[in-house]
């Protein structure tokens, strides 16, 4: 069976500061997996996906995620934070028709 | 605005009343999902449809729950008698393919936060 797993309900940085989220997956196949992000009572957005194509996924507003097979992880990074990345982050697999998602992360950046 | 369409954004009912849930998905797109977020928790899956079919309900609770995508109109979540612990806010997904092609993400509406009496 495919799940997620995320490491850390909350996460504090500075602003300016790395920011890392870490996310790991189990799977018997190989996995498609995603990055969403949800604002304060708005749905999700996306912000990457891996597909087997490169392990290392750039996505929008400067994040990106590497997909380390030997560690099961598909970590999401982004090298500045900034005020406005203050958000709930989701990992995800995709499972034939549906999406399983993790139980989020929410990173709040500190001034 | 192309994206996916919910309606009404923030639903209140006293228990025992139906509420029912609107999502009108991208424009070209034929696969709808629903999902149910559940306060300081992720997304769970209820149910994947195609226009007039229902291919995986594997999430719906087995009484007072359903789903329905109509040949024309939006897809509709129905919740009858509700009960204190179906507040949530439930979210509807849109993709233009089908799930067996899960590479393809889903795109979210801004979801509707129902809340019971």
């Amino acid at each position: 069976a495919q799940s997620v797993t995320q490491l850390g309900s909350h996460v504090s940085v500075s602003e300016g500061a790395l920011v890392l989220l870490r996310c790991n997956y189990s799977s018997s196949v190989p996995p498609y997996l995603f990055w969403y992000v949800q604002y304060p009572n708005q749905g999700l957005q996306l912000l990457l996906k891996y597909t087997s194509a490169a392990t290392l996924v750039k996505g929008i507003n400067g994040f990106e995620a590497e997909f380390k097979k030997s560690e099961t992880s598909f970590h999401l990074t982004k090298p500045s934070a900034h005020m406005s990345d203050a958000a709930e982050y989701f990992c995800a697999v995709s499972r034939a028709s549906k999406i399983i998602f993790g139980s989020g992360t929410r990173l709040s950046i500190r001034p | 605005n192309a994206g996916v369409m919910q309606n009404p954004r923030h639903l209140v009912r006293r228990r025992g009343q139906e509420a029912r849930l609107r999502c009108s998905p991208m424009k070209g797109h034929s696969h709808v999902y629903w999902y149910r977020q559940l306060p300081e928790e992720g997304l769970k899956f209820m149910v994947y449809l195609q226009k007039e079919n229902i291919i995986d309900e594997s999430g719906m609770p087995k009484e007072r729950f359903s789903a329905e995508f109509p040949k024309e109109g939006p897809s509709i979540l129905r919740i009858q008698q509700v009960v204190r612990g179906d507040s949530a806010a439930y979210f509807c997904a849109s993709s233009p393919v089908q799930g067996q092609y899960s590479n393809q993400p889903q795109h979210f509406g801004d979801g509707t936060r129902l809340s019971i009496l």
